[in-house]
């Protein structure tokens, strides 16, 4: 089972600021690795796909990099509405993983 | 739009089972892989298995084999995940996700929680 190491587990920073999460595989997952958002009392939505791809309405300022191990999810300038807890995700064969989370929180 | 509503919230004894339904709407439901998720209060998410709509097979995370079973009625496009032999670490809320492109989730359902408590 491929293990998906997200850093760090807490990020506070301000309004405006850029934001910088990390998400590491503990073997390649090629390009295949997605990046939910999640709000407190919602469903996670999704973000990024394919590493890079960003889903249907989703702001320009969010932004991802990265294949095999190393990916990274970039919020270019962060908007209020931007606070919340991130999660890398990826499949190998049929089975999926997670990260265990970013928080992004409030300075 | 594309949209999964699901069933709602839920309190079993433990050693009961439950089943959680799914209904798609927006999309073919036999198209996509329909997949489970669940979330522990104040925890990260953790994936439970997959099941074909089309064929109707199945996968399941390692740890919850044995207990799990997904299913489907295609005739009105809804997916079920039953858990069995619950226990109080059961206790998540558990959400539907479709996955249109075989490697992420979208969407997801709103969540069902279910609680197992004595």
């Amino acid at each position: 089972e491929i293990v998906l190491t997200q850093s760090p587990a807490t990020l506070s920073l301000s309004p405006g600021e850029r934001a910088t999460l990390s998400c590491r595989a503990s073997q390649s997952v090629s390009s295949y690795l997605a990046w939910y958002q999640q709000k407190p009392g919602q469903a996670p939505r999704l973000l990024i796909y394919d590493a890079s791809n960003r889903a249907t309405g989703i702001p320009a300022r969010f932004s991802g990099s990265g294949s095999g191990t190393d990916f990274t999810l970039t919020i270019s300038s962060l908007e209020p509405e931007d606070f919340a807890v991130y999660y890398c995700q990826q499949r190998s064969n049929w089975l999926f993983t997670f990260g265990g989370g970013t928080k992004v929180e409030i300075k | 739009q594309v949209q999964l509503v699901q069933s709602g919230a839920e309190v079993k004894k433990p050693g009961a089972s439950v089943k959680v339904s799914c209904k798609a709407s927006g999309y073919t439901f036999t198209s996509y892989d329909i997949n489970w998720v669940r979330q522990a209060t104040g925890q990260g998410l953790e994936w439970m298995g997959w099941m074909n709509p089309n064929s109707g097979n199945t996968g399941y995370a390692q740890k919850f084999q044995g207990r799990v079973t997904m299913t489907r009625n295609t005739s009105i496009s809804t997916a079920y995940m039953e858990l069995s032999s619950l226990r109080s670490e059961d206790t998540a809320v558990y959400y539907c996700a479709r996955v249109p492109d075989f490697n992420w989730f979208d969407p997801w359902g709103q969540g069902t929680l279910v609680t197992v408590s004595s």
